[in-house]
């Protein structure tokens, strides 16, 4: 799987969209960039994936660069709940079980 | 409610007096995983199961072993544990294993091995 690099921190204000960027510049054609976060000490949780298109859910939004070497998750309204640290990973399908959390980046939303 | 449980939530024991740390998903999940998480080294695979009496050693397997006799539960075992081995456990678990899958988290165990 690709290698992922993430800035170690970023603040935002509370109610602002927190922007969250990653990159992935060697990704292969059949990887994925998933995003998941881990509050405190809590079980890493799901937040949104994408291969090649924009996608949006009810937590966030993923922009994905028309290249594929980077992404950036969107909060469109950050709140305090929101802090946590966030992981990008980038898995190919055909990579059976693994999913490699490397540092991510901690996000603190401020009121 | 989908989701994957672990027991217990806290442990604390003393070195070489064997331990199970208990996961359970009710999601009829094919794939089982085992991580531990320590500061600086993110979370690091120890074991993981492709299905029922199928499993694998992960990136760090030494001092661990596990069983998967029915597909919900995924016990990880310590049979002596060592002071090395605190840390957070978490369990995972997916549909199959692969492909575009989401990776569901058990809540964590904190392991303290004194």
């Amino acid at each position: 799987d690709a290698k992922t690099t993430q800035p170690t921190s970023m603040d935002c204000a509370e109610g602002r969209a927190a922007n969250l960027p990653c990159n992935h510049s060697t990704i292969s054609g059949n990887e994925y960039v998933y995003w998941y976060r881990q509050i405190h000490s809590q079980g890493p949780q799901y937040i949104i994936h994408g291969l090649k298109n924009n996608e949006t859910n009810e937590m966030a939004s993923l922009i994905i660069t028309e290249d594929r070497k980077s992404s950036t998750l969107i909060l469109p309204h950050a709140t305090l709940r929101d802090t946590a640290v966030y992981y990008c990973i980038a898995r190919g399908v055909y990579n059976f079980n693994k999913f490699y959390f490397g540092s991510g980046t901690k996000l603190n939303v401020k009121p | 409610e989908a989701q994957v449980t672990q027991n217990p939530r806290y442990l604390i024991t003393v070195t070489g007096k064997k331990l199970t740390v208990t996961c359970s998903q009710n999601m009829n999940h094919e794939y089982m995983s085992w991580y531990r998480q320590d500061p600086g080294l993110g979370l690091r695979q120890i074991y993981y199961s492709m299905n029922v009496e199928v499993t694998d050693k992960g990136d760090v397997p030494e001092g661990y072993k596990v069983s998967r006799k029915e597909k919900r539960n995924f016990p990880l075992i310590l049979e002596s544990p060592s002071p090395n081995q605190t840390s957070l456990y978490f369990c995972a678990s997916s549909l199959k294993g692969y492909g575009a899958e989401k990776l569901f988290f058990g809540s964590g165990t904190q392991l303290s091995v004194l």
